[in-house]
């Protein structure tokens, strides 16, 4: 058991462009979850999925954000245009049915 | 309304001495968990503890001790025995409908040498 993993840890990108992040959860965790930090600020839910299905999508995931999680597995979340407002931390946790969640190290986004 | 506070933005404690970090919630459900995270700089979120809410007897793990009061809505996190290691933002956590983590404002933990 090796941790939920995040890719890639740190991003920069321009205004304008788009990005993925990748999260790996724990293998035998059918759950995962990606919440959006700012600086000095606690984690803010953003989606979450059991197995490959979608169940809910915060307010705070604009239709610029869209996540998918084919086959269950691995997660991406895609950001078309970004925008300096977007910078931030993206944590990715997962967790088995309703139990615990465990974070990943997150990505850390920078739009300039 | 459904949310998490912590109101002690900053704590400090002297190694080796206890230190208690507060935290009150708002609901309406009967069953649910309570979480404390552990965010030490620039490093990930680690789970440092868990409170089912059906349970009585609070809940320990080694010099990590909860003090929950149903009635109250409180969860407090009660570090024995501080070690430079325990230094880092702690944050409350209550997963509303058993599923989405919501977050208190967190509390940055200082361990005075």
């Amino acid at each position: 058991d090796t941790g939920v993993s995040q890719d890639p840890r740190h991003k920069i990108t321009k205004r304008g462009q788009n990005v993925t992040f990748r999260c790996d959860p724990i293998s035998e965790h059918n759950r995962l979850y990606w919440y959006r930090q700012t600086l000095g600020q606690g984690p803010e839910f953003l989606t979450y999925f059991q197995n490959e299905a979608q169940l809910e999508k915060s307010r705070l995931l604009s239709d610029r954000f869209s996540a998918e999680r084919p086959k269950g597995s691995f997660s991406t979340l895609e950001i078309q245009r970004t925008e300096q407002g977007d910078s931030a931390m993206y944590l990715c946790a997962s967790s088995l049915q309703r139990g615990s969640q465990y974070f990943g190290p997150g990505t850390r986004l920078l739009v300039l | 309304a459904q949310t998490v506070t912590q109101s002690q933005p900053e704590m400090s404690v002297q190694e080796a001495e206890t230190v208690t970090l507060s935290c009150t919630y708002d609901t309406s459900e009967s069953d649910y968990y309570l979480f404390w995270y552990k965010q030490p700089p620039s490093r990930q979120m680690i789970l440092v503890i868990r409170q089912e809410a059906y349970k009585q007897q609070n809940a320990t793990e080694n010099r990590f001790s909860v003090n929950f009061q149903k009635a109250a809505k409180s969860f407090s996190l009660k570090i024995s025995d501080s070690q430079l290691g325990d230094a880092a933002m702690y944050f409350c956590a209550y997963p509303f409908g058993n599923e989405k983590l919501t977050f208190g404002t967190g509390t940055r933990l200082t361990i005075i040498p």
